[in-house]
């Protein structure tokens, strides 16, 4: 069964400084991985994906994740964050590359100080 | 696209009631997503649906929940009779393939009294 764990529930950080938000899952097979944000009082949106290919992954608001099969992480990296960046993070996912469900993490709270 | 529209946003019921939720997908999106969130149990898959077949239940919590969708643009989530242990927001999402990643309503925040 897949299962993701997101190791931080909360990251404070000040504005323009790098953050790293974790996350670690486990599947038996071929996996499709997903970073989504959530804003208060918003659904969910998408920020990046990994489907295959490249390991490195990139979204257009400076967020990026790598995908790390032997150590089975898709971490989330921001080399310099701004106050917008406050939100809620999830990590998850899929084995199957049709409509399959998602698995998603517990999330990670981001709090961006100025 | 309006994305995907759920209804109503916030909803106040007592315990005992039936509560009913709604959900408009995206057009041409085959897949449909039930979630329910909250602080203790984070983001659960209630059901999803396929052209409107029902997949996957194994989500929902009990026989007081159902979930329809009658045709591909519309779908419904039911609580009968509601307990204060429901109280949550309940996520709509759909997508075209699972890898296009999900697009995910608004949210309905239900709070049983």
């Amino acid at each position: 069964a897949q299962s993701v764990t997101q190791l931080d529930s909360q990251v404070p950080v000040f504005e323009e400084a790098p953050v790293e938000l974790r996350c670690n899952y486990s599947s038996s097979v071929s996996v499709y991985l997903f970073w989504y944000v959530q804003y208060p009082n918003q659904g969910l949106q998408l920020l990046l994906k990994y489907l295959s290919g490249s390991t490195l992954v990139e979204s257009i608001n400076g967020f990026e994740a790598e995908f790390n099969k032997s150590q089975t992480s898709f971490h989330l990296r921001k080399p310099s964050v701004h106050i917008s960046d406050t939100a809620e993070y999830f990590c998850a996912v899929s084995d199957d590359n049709q409509g399959g469900k998602l698995i998603f993490g517990q999330g990670t709270e981001l709090s961006v100080k100025p | 696209d309006a994305g995907v529209i759920q209804s109503p946003r916030h909803e106040v019921t007592e315990m005992g009631q039936e509560v009913t939720l709604r959900c408009k997908p995206i057009s041409g999106h085959d897949y449909l997503f039930w979630y329910r969130q909250t602080m203790m149990r984070g983001l659960e898959l209630l059901i999803y649906f396929n052209n409107n077949v029902p997949i996957d239940d194994s989500g929902m919590p009990e026989d007081r929940f159902s979930a329809k969708m009658p045709n591909a643009s519309f779908s419904t989530l039911k609580i009968q009779p509601s307990e204060p242990r429901d109280s949550a927001v309940y996520f709509c999402a759909s997508t075209p393939r699972g890898i296009d990643g999900y697009t995910f309503g608004s949210g309905t925040r239900l709070t049983v009294v």
